[in-house]
């Protein structure tokens, strides 16, 4: 059981060029998530799903992009790199359901440069 | 005003001692509560949950006051391997359902010998 898979673990980008961050999970969960975080800033959430095909926009979406064709994938895809990019990305999974009592399992994460 | 808030530290306190970490939260609609510890460079794994009775896992106890809205944690017995960053976490609402957790920026524990 792998859980979370986010690939790649580094990258270095210049400023303009796009990529694709990828993420997947094998345990079936419905909901997905993308946060990045800051120093001193905690993780603040980009994107999430609910499910195949429902996406929607957190916190911070600007100059970010998700789909969700399947329940176990979850990319999210820079447009356009910008220094303030530069982060360290995590993808998340839960159960969904009108009951909130859980908690995220998380990907190792992505740690993006954008130079 | 952030909605979670946490004392960054570092709490710096040596082997075996009790250390005790809290957390404030704005929205006093807020439903669901957990801790959370990330180690250096690794992603955030779940501590436990934080239930209004209050929650025990070993050393590790979990408070909720609602009325002042802050939840805590106490760790006994400290060792050096609890040594890591802990996040508040909490989620707001339940409306919609969905599952979506406000994260603290997080306090830093650091155990010595």
């Amino acid at each position: 059981n792998a859980g979370v898979t986010q690939t790649p673990k580094f990258q270095v980008l210049k400023t303009g060029q796009s990529m694709t961050l990828q993420c997947a999970q094998d345990m079936n969960h419905e909901y997905m998530s993308w946060y990045r975080q800051d120093p001193g800033m905690g993780l603040r959430l980009i994107h999430y799903s609910v499910g195949a095909g429902i996406t929607d926009q957190g916190e911070v979406p600007n100059g970010y992009n998700v789909s969700r064709s399947t329940t176990e994938d979850f990319p999210l895809r820079l447009l356009s790199a910008a220094p303030s990019q530069t982060s360290v990305y995590f993808c998340a999974s839960s159960y969904y359901s009108g009951e909130s009592n859980y908690g995220y399992t998380f990907g190792s994460g992505t740690r993006l440069t954008v130079v | 005003r952030k909605e979670v808030e946490q004392d960054p530290g570092p709490f710096n306190v040596p082997e075996g001692a009790t250390v005790a970490f809290n957390c404030t939260y704005s929205n006093s609609a807020s439903q669901s509560f957990f801790w959370y510890r990330q180690d250096c460079r690794k992603e955030p794994k779940l501590l436990m949950s934080v239930y209004s009775s209050g929650n025990e896992d070993g050393r590790f106890t979990a408070q909720l006051n609602r009325a002042s809205q802050y939840i805590s944690l106490l760790i006994r017995d400290s060792k050096l391997s609890d040594s890591a960053t802990y996040l508040c976490v909490v989620n707001p609402l339940l409306s919609g359902g969905y599952n979506k957790l406000i994260f603290g920026a997080g306090t830093r524990l650091a155990v010595h010998p």
